[in-house]
């Protein structure tokens, strides 16, 4: 069975771009999760999606969206990069809420 | 505010000696608990949940509700449980999950 997947794994921008990140989850999880790594912050939630419905928000600005497809695959976008955004995006899927999470390898955000 | 917080950025132990890898978490209702490891160039994994009372890999954690806890134990660390370890707390039907800001262990030879 594949596990998460994120593309792509690095990405550079610079500052006032947008961007947009990939997680295909694990065959049959219908719950992806979207978290910011940072070294000082540890993980931060962003959103959940289910069945394309988004039902939990984290404390990010409106630049921060994603949206999720009939297939599970879930994408996120940041809008107006900051330096700030440079972190390391980490997607998870579940089969259910509450249930223990398989996480993607991550996407390396570098803004310049 | 629900919150899960990990006191210690690094515990440094060596091979042998006891391991508590501390995690309190703020929420008034009946938490779901987890602990996940990082081990070098590796994802991010469950390594156990309180609501399975299972050992893996000779950790084991136990919820304390009156201190609010979820300490992650082990009698005699190896040099291979070198990781970073988070606590995570996903409040009922939330459909959330709140991570604290982790702790690097290192296993001294």
């Amino acid at each position: 069975k594949a596990g998460v997947t994120q593309t792509p794994r690095y990405l550079i921008k610079t500052r006032g771009q947008q961007v947009t990140l990939s997680c295909s989850p694990i065959s049959g999880h219908r719950s992806v999760s979207w978290y910011q790594q940072t070294p000082g912050q540890g993980l931060q939630f962003l959103f959940e999606y289910f069945s394309e419905t988004q039902r939990n928000k984290g404390n990010f600005p409106g630049r921060f969206s994603g949206r999720q497809f009939s297939n599970s695959r879930s994408e996120m976008n940041v809008s107006t990069l900051e330096l700030g955004d440079s972190a390391l995006y980490l997607c998870a899927s579940s089969l259910v809420q509450g249930e223990k999470l398989f996480f993607g390898s991550g996407t390396q955000l570098s803004v310049l | 505010a629900q919150r899960v917080t990990q006191p210690e950025k690094l515990l440094s132990v060596f091979k042998g000696a006891p391991v508590e890898l501390k995690c309190n978490y703020s929420y008034s209702g009946s938490p779901e608990l987890f602990w996940y490891v990082q081990y070098s160039r590796q994802r991010l994994q469950l390594l156990l949940r309180h609501i399975s009372r299972e050992s893996i890999k000779g950790f084991t954690a136990d919820l304390n509700k009156g201190e609010t806890s979820f300490h992650l134990k082990k009698p005699f660390a190896q040099e291979e449980d070198s990781a970073m370890y988070y606590c995570a707390l996903t409040p009922s039907g939330t459909y959330k999950y709140i991570f604290g800001t982790g702790t690097r262990l290192k296993v001294l030879a």
